[in-house]
């Protein structure tokens, strides 16, 4: 399976302190996406890092890809209530073909 | 701008009976994708369209399940005959082909 796999699966923190968690996946990538999913709800588009990048941010998020590793870590930093969800990591193959990992639970306690 | 619509949001129905679900894709959105979501597991592709042709569907369950986007805009997903295994979240995204997905609400669907 091309499916990526996260680490830990589930995750708890206080508010404030920063939420880390990390992606694998076995074949070479043109891309890496990460999604939130709130309970009941669709997946929304957090950000994407092409295969020769290795670091972005957006906001209070940031994404590492290592591709020699095929890993790459999302961090939220100050975490807030409202970033209680799953968290998705889906890798791009080739063709706008995405495959989803198994997902991080993060709970963000107030 | 309206997000990606899917009907029904909630299903229940015995085994061995039929279903479907229909989505609409954001207005101009090339590429269409049907997701299945088991309970506690990330999205698995079902299918894949681009415009109204099937560009992936190597993980369709083609004995039951079928998929067509006949004018290349809404799409529709059936499964026939239905199977417990089945009970799942199935997700509709559509996307301009700039690698971002739109992800629809999701049709719960229960298999008794």
């Amino acid at each position: 399976s091309q499916q990526g796999e996260e680490d830990p699966q589930a995750l708890s923190i206080q508010e404030g302190e920063n939420a880390t968690m990390n992606c694998s996946y076995k074949t070479s990538i043109n891309n890496l996406q990460w999604y939130r999913q709130n309970s009941g709800r669709g997946l929304v588009h957090l950000i994407l890092i092409r295969s020769n990048e290795r670091e972005k941010h957006s906001g209070r998020l940031r994404v590492t890809l290592d591709t020699s590793k095929k890993s790459s870590s999302l961090l939220i930093t100050a975490s807030r209530a409202a970033d209680t969800a799953s968290y998705f990591c889906a890798t791009d193959l080739s063709g706008n073909q995405f495959y989803f990992g198994t997902g991080t639970s993060l709970t963000v306690i107030p | 701008e309206a997000g990606v619509a899917q009907s029904p949001r909630y299903k229940i129905i015995e085994k061995r009976q039929s279903v479907a679900f229909w989505c609409n894709p954001i207005s101009g959105h090339a590429t269409l994708y049907w997701y299945q979501q088991i309970l506690g597991q990330g999205p698995k592709l079902l299918i894949q369209f681009q415009n109204n042709g099937v560009v992936d569907d190597s993980q369709l369950p083609k004995d039951r399940f079928s998929a067509e986007r006949l004018k290349g805009v809404d799409s529709t997903l059936k499964i026939q005959p239905a199977k417990l295994e089945d009970s799942a979240v199935y997700l509709c995204a559509s996307s301009t082909g700039s690698n971002t997905q739109y992800f629809g609400p999701g049709t719960r669907l229960t298999v008794l």
